[in-house]
């Protein structure tokens, strides 16, 4: 079993709608999570970064961690053809990430 | 910003061959490490290093080695190039606190004939 486990996807959703992504993990011992995003030939860039449970907002973009369940969330509102993209959740522990296997979002205009 | 610089986008190179991967930093970061990224699989630690000459094994080292001369540059090695190690290779790196979230550059897609 994966350590972190992500809805492969892929998703289709129209312009404007709620884009959900979510992870699972089994390793109590993740302190801080991430959520990278990664366009078709670049690498990811970090989108959020968090370490308590709760939510945290940046624009557009909403994180959840529930460490008590070990579920993490990602929520676009109002998504736009250029959140076409894959989305990777991230997760670390004494330095080392480990990584979900991405979800590939595709926002129809 | 961050910029991490990987010399080639795209390579291709038959089984056998010697292959070597750079990769630059220019915001002085102490930590760096090597990825591979492959469908279905998500990224995978191959190697990383937090100080020059120092290098530590990841999850998947086998076929692989590393290289850190200088603290701004992260060599990976394939000793011997081999088809299953066709893949995306991903080059990244942070500073402090090893949490602190990491900066990626933009990958070379290896081929091997």
């Amino acid at each position: 079993q994966k350590e972190v486990e992500q809805d492969p996807g892929p998703l289709s959703v129209p312009e404007g709608a709620i884009v959900s992504l979510n992870c699972t993990y089994s390793n109590s011992a993740f302190q801080y999570f991430m959520w990278y995003r990664q366009y078709s030939r670049k690498g990811p860039e970090l989108l959020m970064y968090t370490y308590s449970s709760g939510n945290k907002e940046d624009g557009r973009f909403t994180a959840q961690v529930d460490k008590s369940s070990k579920y993490i969330s990602l929520f676009i509102r109002d998504s736009q053809p250029s959140d076409s993209a894959t989305y990777l959740c991230a997760m670390s522990r004494g330095g080392k990430l480990s990584f979900g296997a991405g979800t590939t979002v595709t926002v129809r205009a | 910003d961050v910029k991490v610089t990987q010399s080639s986008r795209y390579l291709v190179k038959r089984t056998g061959e010697k292959v070597f991967l750079e990769c630059v930093q220019d915001m002085d970061h102490e930590n760096m490490f090597w990825y591979r990224q492959d469908p279905g699989l998500g990224l995978r630690l191959i190697y990383f290093s937090y100080d020059v000459k120092m290098k530590e094994k990841g999850d998947i080292p086998e076929g692989y080695s590393v290289s850190r001369e200088k603290k701004e540059r992260f060599s990976l090695i394939l000793e011997s190039a081999s088809t299953n190690q066709t893949s995306m290779y991903l080059c990244a790196s942070n500073n402090g606190p090893s949490n602190q979230p990491q900066h990626f550059g933009d990958g070379t897609r290896l081929s091997i004939l």
